[in-house]
């Protein structure tokens, strides 16, 4: 089946520096889309890429796909400390999504 | 801006007993989902519904779940008789036509 699954799974930086998360799966997708989960919060949508994109910006995040490879990165630029949170991937296929496991984001001022 | 809206926000159930997790979808809304993320897992598929009947379930989604959107603005998780690795946060999501799915804030089912 298909899986996002994420890496690092944690990940610690100082507010002002670059996060990347990467992301790979294993079967064809319609889209993959990125997700945020503050500590016992529900999940907001951050930015959704289709499977013909390779490169997609919005605001402070920008994400790739190559579906040769069947990975994306999220990279969040100048990062803030209110970024800090589980950010995770999700695959859509047919109807449905899949969501990895997450990468940990901790931004320290 | 609208939102999608669950209740409880907290559920603690004995093991055996029946619970019933509500989720009010976006209004104008046509396709509703629930999840469920196990305490440091993913967040996993449930089932999803549209048209007034489910459309795609998971293995997870057994005999022991049912869902239900009574009227125009509720739908439902209803679990028949739980059991301890029911323990989960349960998140409802809906979206209109676009791939974007909104998700509520979640019910944290324990069961004890």
């Amino acid at each position: 089946s298909q899986q996002g699954e994420e890496d690092p799974q944690a990940l610690s930086i100082q507010e002002g520096e670059n996060a990347t998360m990467n992301c790979s799966y294993k079967t064809s997708i319609n889209n993959l889309q990125w997700y945020r989960q503050n500590s016992g919060r529900g999940l907001v949508h951050l930015i959704l890429i289709r499977s013909n994109e390779r490169e997609k910006h919005s605001g402070r995040l920008r994400v790739t796909l190559d579906t040769s490879k069947k990975s994306s990165s999220l990279l969040i630029t100048a990062s803030r400390a209110a970024d800090t949170a589980s950010y995770f991937c999700a695959t859509l296929g047919y109807s449905t999504l899949t969501f990895g496991k997450g990468t940990m984001l901790l931004v320290s001022p | 801006e609208p939102e999608v809206t669950q209740t409880p926000s907290h559920q603690v159930t004995q093991m055996g007993q029946e619970v019933i997790l509500r989720c009010v979808p976006i209004s104008n809304h046509l396709y509703f989902y629930w999840y469920r993320q196990i305490l440091g897992q993913k967040v996993e598929f449930l089932v999803s519904f549209y048209n007034n009947e489910i459309s795609e379930k998971s293995e997870i989604f057994d005999d022991q779940f049912s869902v239900e959107r009574p009227d125009g603005s509720n739908f439902t998780l209803k679990i028949r008789s739980t059991k301890l690795e029911d323990s989960a946060m349960y998140f409802c999501a809906s979206k209109r036509l676009t791939y974007e799915q909104y998700f509520g804030p979640g019910t944290r089912l324990t069961v004890t």
